[in-house]
């Protein structure tokens, strides 16, 4: 089975703090995804990468960027964390883009900015 | 890409069939039709895909009419832990990016 693993399950961080979510997935795919997922709005993509060192935007990539240096890792980074950025993040990854391939999510990081 | 609208929310109980029907007047020639499940604190599972007619596996069965303005999940005999959000998503395979709606809350109780 494919296995999409985010390094952390809850974190907690301050207001200002740099954040750095990881995303590693173990079946070669050219594709990763960071979605951000809030109640009564659904997820929301926030970056995405069809390579490595290859990103593109989302539809709400204020206050974050990402890094992909290697095929399997893919990291979401909040340069300057805010409480609006409190939210469950997930990792997708799939061999090809667009709902005709499966997409393999993460468990999910809930973070908290306080 | 092709929007999507299925209900908020849907009550069943255990052993019932539950059909949800997704509408996606839109649909483009090579899109295909995707359902993903989502348990709490979990992220989403793919669980069945079409582009015509009727799929089925082992969760589930897609129904799709000649169309394609719509398909319904059908899932026999829920059980509890079938408890989850449904999404359909509609899209094709050159698509850049997947885009969730706000799926459907499926409640199954004893």
């Amino acid at each position: 089975d494919v296995k999409v693993t985010q390094s952390s399950r809850y974190l907690v961080k301050r207001t200002g703090e740099k954040v750095f979510l990881e995303c590693v997935q173990d079946m070669d795919h050219e594709n990763m995804f960071w979605y951000r997922q809030d109640p009564g709005l659904g997820l929301r993509l926030i970056y995405f990468s069809y390579d490595v060192k290859m990103k593109e935007k989302g539809d709400i990539p204020e206050g974050y960027s990402v890094s992909r240096e290697k095929k399997e890792r893919f990291s979401l980074i909040l340069e300057s964390a805010s409480t609006n950025q409190t939210s469950m993040y997930l990792c997708a990854s799939s061999s090809g883009t667009g709902a005709g391939y499966g997409y393999t999510f993460g468990s999910g990081t809930r973070l908290t900015v306080v | 890409l092709a929007k999507t609208t299925q209900p908020i929310s849907m009550d069943s109980y255990e052993g019932q069939e539950v059909n949800i029907t997704c509408s996606h007047n839109n649909i483009a020639t090579n899109d295909y039709i995707t359902w993903y499940q989502q348990f709490p604190s979990q992220g989403p599972r793919f669980i069945i895909q079409g582009y015509k007619t009727k799929v089925t596996n082992e969760v589930a069965s897609l129904f799709i009419p000649a169309d394609r303005k719509s398909s319904t999940l059908s899932l026999p005999r829920v059980s509890l832990s079938d408890t989850a959000v449904y999404y359909c998503l509609v899209g094709a395979t050159g698509f850049q990016k997947l885009v969730f709606g706000t799926g459907t809350r499926l409640l199954v109780s004893p």
